[in-house]
């Protein structure tokens, strides 16, 4: 069965990196996911879409500070320069025929 | 500018149904595979259902909680698509968004409350 699992939780100073981490389930360790950003009372934003080879291609307007990496069944994202509006939850997202699937979200706090 | 608005949230009682819509802008509509992704209050997201590109089959993909009670559809003249929901129950209360994966394009999400 397919699942991405997140942490619930993740925090760091502001003007610092996060490195957030998306498992996928056994078997899918060659699956491609996606990162989105949701800030609080807002919609969702796509931020990426990252392959098992860590090649990603990034949304309209999303910052560099934003940057995917992968490695075996796991998937980051890295945010760097901690700015007040990162302070996000943040959902991997990945698929397969007739089925895609949402991680339960990383909530991020920039203390 | 991409837009994606969706609309016809409100409250329905269990049982009842509802239609939601979302206009779509900014982009070749009838090319698009699109879907409907949900969020129950202070939940995360979950994917509801798909609809393709009637030039890719125009087939339609539901999550196992919508199967049998909700359907996509898309008027690709009007660049709209659509989600009927019947059997409402309440765990179907939640914000909706109309979404675009290929694009990377979200709606702003319409309510849809279902209570007695």
């Amino acid at each position: 069965q397919l699942v991405v699992t997140q942490s619930p939780s993740a925090s760091a100073s502001l003007g610092a990196s996060v490195k957030l981490t998306c498992t996928l389930s056994s078997g899918h360790s060659s699956y491609a996911i996606a990162w989105h950003q949701q800030q609080p009372q807002k919609g969702p934003r796509y931020l990426m879409k990252l392959n098992s080879d860590a090649s990603h291609s990034k949304g309209d307007g999303i910052p560099d500070r934003f940057s995917g990496s992968s490695s075996g069944a796991e998937r980051y994202l890295t945010i760097s320069s901690l700015q007040s509006e990162d302070e996000a939850d943040y959902y991997c997202q990945t698929w397969d025929t007739g089925i895609v699937v949402f991680g339960g979200g990383t909530k991020l706090t920039v203390l | 500018e991409v837009q994606l608005v969706e609309s016809g949230g409100g409250l329905v009682k269990p049982g009842g149904s509802l239609r939601l819509s979302c206009a779509a802008s900014g982009f070749t509509f009838s090319n698009a595979w699109m879907s409907w992704v949900r969020q129950a209050p202070g939940k995360g997201l979950e994917w509801v259902g798909r609809i393709k590109s009637k030039t890719d089959g125009g087939t339609t993909d539901y999550a196992a909680p919508v199967k049998g009670r909700f359907t996509i559809s898309r008027d690709d003249s009007k660049n709209t698509l659509y989600l009927q929901m019947n059997s409402l129950k309440t765990e179907d209360t939640g914000v909706y968004y109309c979404w675009n994966f290929v694009g990377g394009y979200w709606g702003q999400g319409t309510l849809v409350t279902v209570s007695s």
